[in-house]
């Protein structure tokens, strides 16, 4: 199956500092998302990315699907950007195809 | 409104006992999946459903059995629970493309399984 690498597994940020989180994917994909988990266990999705640029607020992705990989950007960080990030990866191939996740990157935001 | 609800949000239970967790989604959806969360954080899914019928079955003890009485709901039925069943159990749905892959999926807020 599809193999997802994030980097870095762990990250701590001043508030206000801007970071790069990095996945790395084996295959092409027909679906690439990000998320976030919250402190609290919820799963909240930032972006449906499987090629392109998308920005929300402070929040930006991009995945350049040609060469296997997408980047989340957060810029001007909060404390409640807090948490860990997923990147998760379908592949392009024929029949229904699980979506995996990656690792994730556990980001903390220090006031 | 809720688009992806579980129940219950904790369950506490001790060894041995059969426990279910109940899924609904009311996005429209046609693909429903679970999830399980080790203590780690990863994710790994345990089953799909696709307009109710089984379509992703991974490698999961067969203690654990899905049921989709139709395609709003996925339900998780866990018989003889064991303590290295103690995780979070995310129920998930998406608008399936058929044979062409999956859209974007959400998710429910996890149901935290702990086996005593």
């Amino acid at each position: 199956g599809i193999q997802v690498e994030q980097s870095p597994p762990d990250l701590i940020l001043q508030e206000g500092a801007n970071s790069t989180l990095r996945c790395n994917f084996s295959d092409s994909v027909n679906n690439l998302q990000w998320f976030h988990q919250n402190p609290w266990g919820q799963l909240i999705n930032l972006f449906y990315i499987p090629s392109g640029t998308k920005q929300n607020g402070r929040l930006s992705a991009t995945t350049v699907a040609t060469e296997r990989y997408s980047l989340l950007y957060i810029s001007s960080s909060q404390t409640t950007d807090s948490g860990v990030y997923f990147c998760a990866a379908a592949p392009h191939s024929g029949g229904y195809q699980k979506v995996t996740f990656g690792i994730g990157t556990k980001l903390q935001v220090i006031p | 409104d809720t688009a992806v609800s579980q129940t219950p949000k904790y369950l506490v239970t001790q060894m041995g006992n059969d426990k279910s967790i109940k899924c609904e989604q009311n996005l429209g959806h046609d693909t429903m999946y679970w999830y399980k969360q080790d203590s780690k954080k990863f994710l790994k899914i345990m089953f799909s459903y696709n307009n109710k019928e089984l379509i992703i079955n991974e490698t999961v003890p067969n203690r654990f059995s899905p049921k989709s009485p139709d395609k709003a709901h996925l339900n998780l039925h866990i018989n003889s629970l064991e303590l290295g069943d103690s995780a979070v159990y995310f129920c998930a749905s998406s608008q399936g493309r058929g044979q062409m892959g999956n859209t974007e999926a959400f998710f429910g807020q996890g149901t935290r399984l702990t086996v005593v």
